[in-house]
């Protein structure tokens, strides 16, 4: 067990809808980071917060959106979706903003988001 | 964009044999991760090598790291069906924030 939570673990729903995946971080981790895994991408990096604060951006679509919250969980939202989005998406954790610190990142279990 | 690629993409051994991963990368890094992830299960972290270090081990894993060739490989010793998983190298380049996971390569150990 990382210590990393996500809620849910499974969400099925159809093409236009929104959904808001949800992660809460290590206790003690200020930086979130949120990843998405499908078969033809493998994991791409999404985006990053670290103390409520935009710290990277990755590969995240303008139909996702992200925040971190004062107590320092972080939804994740995908809006207008498509087939496409169907994958696995995992937050991960780490102490620091990374950015030239060495930081280890502990995963979640993950959301398996299916888009029918 | 992925900043590492592993290889190979898939690698079948019997226990007990040694299996070794490589990882290539494109831009110059700060540090080099290896995760571990098992089949529909989040990375789990296994070690980091610093771009100033050669090789690094931890218990059955040793990594070296070639930054003039821009590659790492992880090996893993006497392997177990236990250690039937997929392998990341992930890095963080020294110009951005933010870290890059290659596409893994899928090792199963044969019992």
């Amino acid at each position: 067990d990382s210590g990393v939570t996500q809620t849910p673990k499974h969400l099925i729903t159809a093409t236009g809808q929104r959904v808001t995946l949800r992660c809460s971080p290590r206790s003690g981790d200020l930086s979130v980071y949120w990843y998405q895994q499908s078969l033809d991408q493998g994991l791409q990096f999404l985006i990053q917060y670290y103390n409520g604060e935009e710290r990277a951006k990755g590969n995240i679509l303008e139909r996702f959106s992200a925040q971190q919250f004062p107590d320092l969980h972080s939804e994740l939202n995908l809006s207008s979706l498509e087939l496409g989005d169907s994958a696995l998406y995992f937050c991960a954790s780490s102490v620091g903003g990374g950015a030239r610190v060495a930081d280890t990142q502990y995963f979640g279990p993950g959301t398996r988001l299916t888009v029918l | 964009s992925q900043q590492g690629e592993e290889d190979p993409q898939a690698l079948s051994i019997q226990e007990g044999e040694n299996a070794t991963m490589n990882c290539s990368y494109k831009t110059s890094i700060n540090n080099l991760q290896w995760y571990r992830q098992n089949s529909g299960r989040g990375l789990v972290h296994l070690i980091l090598i610093r771009s100033n270090e050669r090789e690094k081990h931890s218990g059955r894993l040793r990594v070296t790291l070639d930054t003039s060739k821009k590659s790492s490989s992880l090996l893993i010793t006497a392997s177990r069906a236990a250690d039937t998983a997929s392998y990341f190298c992930a890095t963080d380049a020294s110009n951005n924030n933010d870290m890059r996971f290659g596409a893994g390569t899928r090792l199963t150990v044969k019992p």
